[in-house]
């Protein structure tokens, strides 16, 4: 099946510094790579995703690559600010079922 | 609008005793239902998923099960539980048009004692 890895596990990054946090996946037939934000205590909402027909793709202040031939992709924050910080998940899917990686914890220090 | 909606928001268990969570879906129709499993500084590990009335897909051998007798409801049990199946637990539903994002429920923290 799908494995997922991602990296770093945690991420402390001074205010209006940018994050990126990486993720690589094993099956190639992955087509579907979203990413989630869970804050304490709360569910996971997502902030940005990409299909494998797409290099990168931005939303304000958050963009996302992927790499098909390397079988990696990554999310980049940039201009962060405290309300960032939360625990990041990637995942890979394909038919409607996701893999997620084990999350990245990111503070933003003010 | 859709919603999900999972419940109860904590529950505490003796080892041993039996689990039911369940989780309803409004809004829309034949959702892809999930039931997903997150440990302490870990990752979502997906439990079981089901495409339809009945149709329980399971991805990790274990103690629990999954059943899904309405097109919005999916119920997750145990007959016993163990003090390993304490975790935060979430339901989620996709459209069933694939590749699109995952709507998380409030989740559930389980712990077994």
């Amino acid at each position: 099946g799908e494995n997922v890895e991602q990296h770093p596990s945690t991420l402390s990054v001074q205010e209006g510094d940018s994050a990126v946090i990486k993720c690589t996946y094993s099956d190639s037939a992955s087509n579907y790579f979203p990413w989630y934000k869970q804050e304490l205590g709360k569910r996971p909402q997502l902030i940005i995703d990409i299909r494998s027909n797409v290099g990168e793709k931005k939303d304000q202040r958050i963009a996302v690559t992927l790499n098909k031939t390397a079988k990696h992709f990554s999310l980049h924050i940039t201009e962060t600010q405290p309300e960032d910080s939360a625990v990041y998940f990637c995942a890979a899917g394909k038919g409607g079922k996701s893999t997620f990686g084990d999350g990245t914890t990111l503070t933003v220090k003010p | 609008s859709q919603t999900i909606h999972q419940w109860p928001a904590t529950l505490v268990q003796p080892v041993g005793s039996p689990l039911s969570l369940e989780c309803t879906v409004e809004g829309t129709s034949n959702p892809n239902l999930y039931w997903y499993r997150q440990a302490a500084g870990r990752g979502l590990q997906l439990l079981f998923y089901s495409v339809g009335i009945g149709q329980i897909s399971s991805e990790v051998p274990q103690n629990l099960s999954a059943s899904r007798p309405q097109d919005r409801q999916f119920i997750l049990s145990s007959k016993k539980l163990l003090l390993s199946d304490s975790g935060f637990y979430l339901c989620a539903w996709r459209s069933f048009l694939m590749n699109t994002e995952a709507f998380f429920g409030q989740g559930t923290r389980l712990t077994v004692v």
